[in-house]
């Protein structure tokens, strides 16, 4: 079957640099994506690694191993207004796009 | 740019009524939109999948007759629940991509359904 991994819930200190990990067993592989949901809205994309690496964007970073089934999400000098869930999805070789369950990062002051 | 428009935003109605959601892809063309569904402190649980001009395929578990989806342009998807109940209160989202592959999709603001 079709699976993803990703921790259900994380707390971070506003400032700090937390990262959310996340693995995939798909059939085939076809990218990853990262997306930022805020309770209540709809998920915001983030991210898309298809190659091994890191993808730097401003204080977000995503990083992929294609060979481990890994990914993470770097998220640095954490901001209250960065919690949020972090929803993993990665497309397969149909390119159906398989949602993880989602992170919930929760920032402290 | 790759804005979509999700409308209404906020739905309450009686049992038994029929309800419309709308979706477009204001300044781009869709060829593939989705339709999600999402309850409290859940998953994104996808639908369907509709296709420009081709018929809706539908996640196992959504009812096909009582859900139903036309995306009759590039541009425009309607999701239409015939008889809701208040079992399917939800979240209700859609999201719309160019193409398949690298392109990510891009959602519209979600629709808050609420059945008294």
């Amino acid at each position: 079957g079709q699976n993803i991994d990703q921790p259900t819930e994380m707390t971070a200190t506003e400032g700090a640099i937390v990262q959310i990990n996340c693995t995939y067993q798909t059939s085939g592989f076809n990218g990853l994506f990262w997306y930022q949901q805020h309770a209540g809205e709809a998920p915001t994309f983030l991210s898309y690694n298809v190659l091994d690496g890191l993808e730097e964007k401003g204080r977000f970073s995503s990083f992929l191993s294609r060979s481990k089934g890994y990914s993470y999400l770097l998220l640095k000098e954490l901001q209250m207004k960065d919690s949020a869930s972090y929803l993993c999805a990665v497309t397969d070789s149909n390119y159906q796009l398989i949602w993880g369950a989602g992170t919930k990062l929760i920032i402290k002051p | 740019g790759a804005v979509v428009s999700q409308h209404p935003s906020w739905v309450i109605c009686k049992s038994g009524t029929s309800v419309k959601i709308e979706c477009r892809s204001l300044d781009f063309q869709a060829t593939t939109m989705f339709w999600y569904r999402q309850f409290p402190k859940q998953s994104l649980m996808l639908m369907a999948t509709s296709n420009e001009g081709s018929k809706a395929t539908y996640e196992q578990g959504v009812e096909k007759d009582k859900f139903l989806i036309n995306h009759a342009s590039l541009t425009l998807s309607t999701l239409t629940m015939t008889s809701a109940h208040p079992e399917d209160s939800s979240f209700y989202i859609c999201s719309a991509r160019v193409t398949r592959g690298s392109e990510p999709q891009h959602f519209g603001d979600g629709t808050r359904l609420s059945i008294l």
